[in-house]
């Protein structure tokens, strides 16, 4: 069974600082993607960034990059230069290429201060 | 509690085809969601729905239509199904307000249009 795992409940950051959210997973398959996404109060997930398990090269995508460790099973997400509209639930997510379902981590709560 | 309910898990239609996927949550949501995830790719939100009578367009509406004539029910609907609708289609549900989990995620409908 696939399990992904955010050990950061909650944290806050100063605007304009760098935050960086853990997520670790685990699979016994080879293919996979995985992704963050971020859910603001009452509206939808929004995809900030994926990654594919068979890319070496980290994910970046403006102000967003990750950091993937495939054989310690880990895909931190770095937010840089953090904005006050960067404040929401971010959920890490793992989707095997061959399964339909998708396995969210439990979500941090980011908050980032005036 | 069942959750989020979806059915038919899987389908093949032909181009020009119409039909229903259907999604029922237990847990009195008012939030219902439609996403649909295509191979490797994040979710893309199709149209969401705040409540009882009430609809709004996601991302990639087009070719779509839903009613929400029910707390439970979010039905989608696809018209003149094409190829490029080929994809697999979650529903999801949340509280309104609620920011310390991630949606509630049916199992998902695999489509293939042919």
């Amino acid at each position: 069974a696939q399990t992904v795992t955010q050990s950061q409940p909650e944290m806050s950051v100063q605007e304009a600082e760098t935050v960086t959210l853990s997520c670790t997973y685990d699979t016994s398959e080879n293919n996979y993607y995985l992704f963050w996404y971020k859910q603001p109060p009452s509206r939808q997930m929004i995809l900030v960034i994926r990654q594919e398990a068979y890319k070496q090269q980290n994910a970046t995508e403006n102000r967003f990059s990750v950091n993937f460790q495939k054989a310690a099973k880990s895909f931190s997400l770095k937010i840089s230069d953090s904005q006050l509209g960067d404040t929401a639930m971010y959920f890490c997510a793992l989707t095997l290429n061959r399964d339909d379902k998708i396995i969210f981590g439990k979500g941090t709560r980011l908050h980032i201060l005036p | 509690n069942a959750g989020v309910t979806q059915t038919p898990k899987f389908r093949i239609l032909k181009i020009g085809q119409s039909m229903t996927l259907q999604c029922t949550q237990d847990m009195n949501h008012n939030y219902m969601y439609w996403y649909r995830q295509d191979p490797g790719m994040g979710l893309k939100l199709i149209y969401y729905s705040v409540g009882a009578g009430i609809t709004d367009k996601g991302e990639v509406p087009n070719g779509y239509n839903v009613s929400r004539s029910t707390t439970e029910d979010f039905p989608l609907r696809l018209e003149l199904a094409a190829p490029s609708q080929t994809s697999v289609y979650f529903c999801a549900s949340s509280f309104y307000g609620t920011e310390n989990q991630p949606q509630h995620f049916g199992d998902g409908t695999r489509l293939s249009i042919l």
